[in-house]
C-alpha cells in the first residue's frame, strides 16, 4: 500500500528564514515517483518537482531544494530565505509503477511566512 | 486554453440532487484524472482516463459516482443522489499520458461542491 506522511501540519516562519518541510513515504514498489505540489490560497495545485526512485541526487532550483534519501524513505523540501509569497499549503505525493500514474497525496503542510 | 479549466467553480445543491462537474484538459493531454479534496486533507484519487476509456476507477467511492470522457478531451464527473458527505473540492488534472507516462499532472482550479 502507498502512504505519504507529512507530520508537520502547520509551520510559521519569519520572512528570510529557511524552512524545511518533511515528507516520509511508504511503498512496496521498487520503482516509484515522488512529487511536491504547492497550493496557494487561490486553490490551484502547482507542480514543483518530480523525482524517480532511481535518482537520489539532491536538486536545487533557485531558493528551493529537495533532499531525497531512500534509506529513510524521505523526500524533504527546503525553502531558503523564505518570502511572503511562499505562504501556501505544500503537498508531497507518491506515484507507483502501475499504469494509472495516480498520485497518493500526504495531508499537506501549511506554511505561513510572516513579514 | 492554456491550462486545465473546470466549471462551475462553485456548485451548491440539495441532498438527493444530481450534479455534473466539467473538466476541460490541456490540449493534447491524453490522460485525465479526477481527485477529491476534503477540507484540511490532500487530494484523493477518484478515476483516471487514458483517452476515452476509464483506465482506473478504483477511487470512486460508490456507484453514485460516474465519469465519462466520450471524445477523449472534456470529461464530466456525475454524482447521483448527492449526500452531505460529498461536499468537497473536486479537482481535475491532465498530463501527456502515454506520450510521456511519467509527465507531471497539471491541475485545474477545482469545483467546490456544497451539498446542503
Amino acid at each position: 500500500a502507498q502512504k505519504v506522511t507529512q507530520a508537520q501540519t502547520e509551520i510559521s516562519v519569519v520572512e528570510k528564514e529557511d524552512v524545511t518541510l518533511d515528507c516520509v513515504y511508504e511503498t512496496r514498489d521498487t520503482t516509484y515517483y515522488l512529487f511536491w505540489y504547492k497550493q496557494p490560497p487561490s486553490g490551484e495545485l502547482v507542480f514543483l518537482i518530480r523525482r524517480n526512485s532511481f535518482d537520489e541526487q539532491n536538486e536545487i532550483s533557485g531558493r528551493y531544494s529537495w533532499n531525497f534519501q531512500k534509506s529513510t524513505s524521505s523526500f524533504n523540501f527546503t525553502i531558503t530565505a523564505s518570502q511572503v509569497v511562499d505562504s501556501a499549503v505544500y503537498f508531497c505525493a507518491l506515484s507507483d509503477n502501475r499504469g494509472a500514474n495516480n498520485l497518493f497525496f500526504g495531508t499537506g503542510t501549511r506554511l505561513t511566512v510572516i513579514p | 486554453g492554456a491550462g486545465v479549466s473546470q466549471t462551475p467553480s462553485n456548485k451548491v445543491t440539495e441532498k438527493g440532487k444530481y450534479v455534473e462537474l466539467r473538466c476541460d484538459p490541456i490540449s493534447g493531454h491524453t490522460a485525465l484524472y479526477w481527485y477529491r479534496q476534503s477540507l484540511g486533507q490532500g487530494p484523493e484519487f477518484l478515476i483516471y482516463f487514458q483517452g476515452t476509456g476509464a483506465a482506473d476507477d478504483s477511487g470512486l467511492p460508490n456507484d453514485r459516482f460516474f465519469a465519462v470522457r466520450p471524445e477523449g478531451s472534456v470529461s464530466t464527473l456525475k454524482i447521483q443522489r448527492t449526500e452531505r458527505g460529498d461536499s468537497a473540492v473536486y479537482l481535475c488534472a491532465s498530463s501527456l499520458g502515454q506520450v510521456n507516462p511519467r509527465s507531471e499532472q497539471f491541475f485545474g482550479p477545482g469545483t467546490r461542491l456544497t451539498v446542503l
